[in-house]
Parts: structure tokens; sequence; C-alpha cells
């Protein structure tokens, strides 16, 4: 159990819909990490938030968003779904980074499937 | 822009002989390397990581790797299988403070035959 927490586990949906997806970091990390693994794109990752602010940005679509909250628990929200969104979601989170790069601690994801 | 090269998506050994994933990376400043580990359904476990501090990391489990930066490689390695290494393999980079992204490669799919 690496700490991080995900919901829901399984999120089915349809074309079109919204979903969110939540991610409670480990205790004491300020950075969450989300990354997107598909069977065609393999994993990648879309953003970190760090303390409550974005950090870093990578192949997140427009049609993505996400956000940290005060208690530094974050959700992904994906919107306009298409099929090609199916895949498994996942959290990571990490302290602080003080000059050698802390390790990222990944939750269990979120398997995404659009129907 | 950094990036991993894994070779051989799938790697069959037989329980008891050495293990070999192969990793090679691209990175513009001396990278950090990771190897994490994949068991069905779950998600994603850290087994070592290169911080430059030695170049033979051991990590969980009894896998090691060895950063060779003339080669630009980190390749896994455990001298007998078990069984229960059966999993998928990544090996990832990242460029340190500031851009702590991972960036992975397509891992390596491990079997153990008894």
């Amino acid at each position: 159990d690496s700490g991080v927490t995900q919901t829901p586990k399984h999120l089915i949906t349809a074309t079109g819909q919204r979903v969110t997806l939540r991610c409670s970091p480990r205790s004491g990390d300020l950075s969450v990490y989300w990354y997107q693994q598909s069977l065609d794109q393999g994993l990648q990752f879309l953003i970190q938030y760090y303390n409550g602010e974005e950090r870093a940005k990578g192949n997140i679509l427009e049609r993505f968003s996400a956000q940290q909250f005060p208690d530094l628990h974050s959700e992904l929200n994906l919107s306009s779904l298409e099929l090609g969104d199916s895949a498994l979601y996942f959290c990571a989170s990490s302290k602080p980074a003080g000059g050698i790069t802390d390790t990222q601690y990944f939750g269990p994801g979120t398997r995404l499937t659009v129907l | 822009a950094q990036s991993v090269t894994q070779l051989g998506s799938h790697v069959s050994v037989s329980e008891g002989a050495l293990v070999l994933l192969r990793c090679n990376y691209s990175s513009s400043v001396p990278p950090y390397l990771f190897w994490y580990v994949q068991y069905p359904n779950q998600g994603l476990q850290l087994l070592l990581k290169y911080t430059s501090a030695a170049t033979l990391v051991k990590g969980i489990n009894g896998f090691e790797a060895e950063f060779k930066k003339s080669e630009t490689s980190f390749h896994l390695t455990k001298p007998s299988a078990h069984m229960s290494d059966a999993a998928e393999y990544f090996c990832a980079v990242s460029e340190g403070f500031g851009n702590e992204k991972l960036t992975f490669g397509t891992g390596t799919r491990l079997t153990i035959i008894p």
C-alpha cells in the first residue's frame, strides 16, 4: 500500500459525458501528479500540482482539467469524453523536491471505460 | 527532451535464471532514473532509483541496476528469477528538481517459466 488513494476504482460512462477522478496524496506530500496509461499511448504524464499550484503540464487535452485543493487532495476532470479516453488514470504524490528528485508513489489507479 | 527506450516488450526466463531487462535513456541534463514494477490490476511500485549518488543501485526484491553514462543505459538485473517476479517493468527518467515529471518507457512484460 503506497498511501496514495484514488476513487473510484472503476468508472463506466458514455461518450460526451463528464467525470471526476479523485486522488488523496500520502500524508505530508505536497506534489500530486496525474498519469494516463493506455494500450496505444503507454504511460504518459498529464499534469503536476504542487501545494495547490499548477507546476507542470504534459500531454493533457483541453477537455481535461485538474486542481489541487487546500487539503492537498486533487481532482482530474474529464469532459466531452471520447472512446479513446478509456484508460487507466494514475495519481502519484511526492514530497517537495529538495535538489534530489523525491520518489513518486503511485495510487492503484482509476480504470475509465467510455462506451 | 528526455526519453527512454526499453528493448524487448516481452522477456521470458526460467525460474532461477538471471533476469536482465534493458533500458536506454536520452536526456539533455544529468538524469534521474527509475525502475517501477506493475503487477496485474495494481499501481506502480518503485523498485529502485538512481540519483547520482552511486552508479550501482540496489532495490527491493533482489533487483539492482547499474548506471552507465557512456552507454546511456540503466539495465535492471536480478541473479535468480522467482515466480513472483512475473509482472510488467517500466523504466523512467526525470530531469529532477524543477522538472520532476516521469517519462516512461513502453514497458517489458516479464514471464517466469517454471
